[in-house]
């Protein structure tokens, strides 16, 4: 069965500093790898997604993650953090053949301090 | 084009009661997930329909079933509501075809309360 993990519950960086958001999956061949953002109240936002080719990927909001194979991690960076980024932060694994069973991990809590 | 549309936002229920939660998603998407996200257990797939069909089902009680209309549509249905079942209701549906697999789209969520 597929699975996430982020290890980090809760991350606080200052304005304009770098952001590096930690993601493990688990799942038996190459998996589709996505971040979603959620803001108070609200629903998911998809920022980006990994189905094949090149391993960095680029999203919205100048956000980027790559997909490292070898060490089954998806990381999610962004180089310089703005107070509206704060939110939390999915990351999630589908399984290829198009059936909609996607897996989240708890999340990760960005606050963002001037 | 609008975006993935649930109904009601946020609702208030007592222990024993039943409610049904509505989704309309985006036009031409056939494919409807339903999730229910609480602070202790994260975000957990309840299920999936695809024309009119489920083709997945997340590990919940028979309480919780759902259904999906011709219009792809879709409405769950829980049933002798309990305490735990308070959560936020999300909905997601998404395009078909092997390029469009697994990209959801929310919506805003059905906040229900059970007192």
């Amino acid at each position: 069965a597929q699975s996430v993990t982020q290890p980090d519950i809760h991350i606080t960086v200052s304005e304009g500093a770098s952001l590096e958001l930690r993601c493990n999956y688990s799942y038996g061949a190459t998996p589709y790898l996505f971040w979603y953002v959620q803001s108070p109240g609200q629903g998911l936002q998809l920022l980006l997604k990994y189905f094949s080719g090149d391993t960095l990927v680029q999203g919205i909001k100048g956000f980027e993650a790559e997909f490292k194979r070898s060490q089954s991690s998806f990381n999610l960076r962004k180089p310089s953090v703005h107070w509206s980024d704060a939110a939390e932060y999915f990351c999630a694994v589908g399984a290829p053949g198009g059936y909609q069973k996607v897996t989240f991990g708890t999340g990760t809590k960005l606050q963002v301090i001037p | 084009k609008a975006g993935v549309t649930q109904t009601p936002r946020y609702l208030i229920k007592t222990r024993g009661q039943q409610v049904t939660l509505s989704c309309s998603p985006i036009s031409g998407h056939r494919s409807v997930s339903w999730y229910q996200q609480t602070p202790g257990q994260g975000l957990q797939f309840l299920f999936e329909y695809f024309s009119e069909t489920q083709r997945n089902k997340g590990n919940f009680p028979g309480r919780f079933s759902g259904r999906q209309f011709s219009n792809s549509r879709s409405e769950m249905n829980v049933s002798t509501l309990e305490l735990g079942d308070s959560a936020l209701y999300l909905c997601a549906s998404s395009p078909t075809g092997l390029s469009g697999a697994n990209v959801l789209t929310f919506g805003a969520g059905s906040r229900l309360t059970v007192l």
